[in-house]
C-alpha cells in the first residue's frame, strides 16, 4: 500500500550515460514533483506536473526532462549524467484541489551516484 | 529560489529533554509545514499549518504559526532515541503554484543521546 514510490533506489552509473528513474503514486494526487537533495541535505524542487501540464520549471539543467504519462507517474530522464548530477533525488506528490493543497508526500528517493 | 532561515543547524541532547526549532522568512506565506527525514528515507510529513497564530500539536510535537507569517516554530518534548533524524521546516503560498512559492529550509539535525 505504497503512497509514493521510486524506482530504483540506487542508480551507479558513468558519465556520459543516460538513465531514468520512475516514479508513482496511488494517493489520487493531482500534482507530482521532482526534488534534488544535495549531500549538505539541502531539498531543491527540479519540476512540477499538474494534470499532465508542466507548471514550473527550476533553473535545472535541460538535460533533465520530466516525463508524465498519466497523473499517476511521473519519470525523470537525465541525459548525458555529470559527476555533479549525484545526488538523492526525490518525487513527491500533492493533491492541489484539496483544502490542505499544499501537503506534499515524498517518495523513499533514488540514491544516483555518478563515476 | 529563496531559502527559509532555519535554525539551530544541529542540535544534541539528552533523551527526556525537549526541543525547540524554527524558521523564518522574509516573505509572507499561507501554509507553514514541518517534515522529519531519517536516514535513508524520503521526508515524511508531521504538521501542517495554514492559519496565522495556529498552534497544532501531533503527539509530542507542537508547532505554531506565527502571527506574523513569517515564521514558524516546532517543539519536541521529551526526546526518544527515535526522533533522531532531520527537520525541514516548508513554507508555502496558497497554493503553491510555482517554484518560488514552495520554499523548504535547510533543516535541523537532530541527535538524541540515551
Amino acid at each position: 500500500d505504497t503512497a509514493v514510490s521510486q524506482t530504483p533506489k540506487y542508480l551507479v552509473t558513468q558519465m556520459g550515460n543516460d538513465k531514468s528513474i520512475k516514479c508513482e503514486q496511488n494517493l489520487g494526487h493531482d500534482t507530482m514533483y521532482w526534488y534534488k537533495q544535495d549531500s549538505k541535505k539541502f531539498l531543491k524542487i527540479m519540476f512540477s506536473y499538474n494534470n499532465k501540464e508542466l507548471i514550473i520549471n527550476e533553473t535545472v539543467p535541460n538535460r533533465f526532462s520530466p516525463k508524465s504519462p498519466d497523473k499517476a507517474h511521473l519519470n525523470l530522464h537525465i541525459n548525458s549524467l555529470e559527476l555533479g548530477d549525484s545526488a538523492v533525488y526525490f518525487c513527491a506528490s500533492s493533491l492541489r484541489l484539496a483544502a490542505r493543497y499544499n501537503e506534499q508526500f515524498f517518495g523513499p528517493g533514488t540514491r544516483l551516484t555518478v563515476l | 529560489g529563496q531559502q527559509l532561515n532555519q535554525s539551530p543547524q544541529s542540535m544534541f541532547i539528552q533523551e527526556g529533554e525537549d526541543v525547540s526549532m524554527n524558521c523564518t522568512s522574509s516573505s509572507i506565506f499561507n501554509t507553514w509545514l514541518w517534515y522529519k527525514q531519517d536516514p535513508g528515507e524520503g521526508p515524511v510529513l508531521l504538521i501542517a499549518l495554514y492559519k496565522a497564530g495556529e498552534l497544532t500539536s501531533n503527539g509530542r510535537l507542537t508547532a505554531q504559526f506565527g502571527i506574523t507569517r513569517k515564521d514558524s516554530f516546532l517543539n519536541i518534548s521529551a526526546s526518544i532515541p527515535s526522533d533522531v533524524g532531520i527537520y525541514f521546516c516548508a513554507g508555502a503560498s496558497s497554493p503553491a503554484r510555482n517554484n518560488n512559492d514552495m520554499r523548504f529550509g535547510a533543516g535541523t539535525r537532530l541527535t538524541v543521546k540515551p
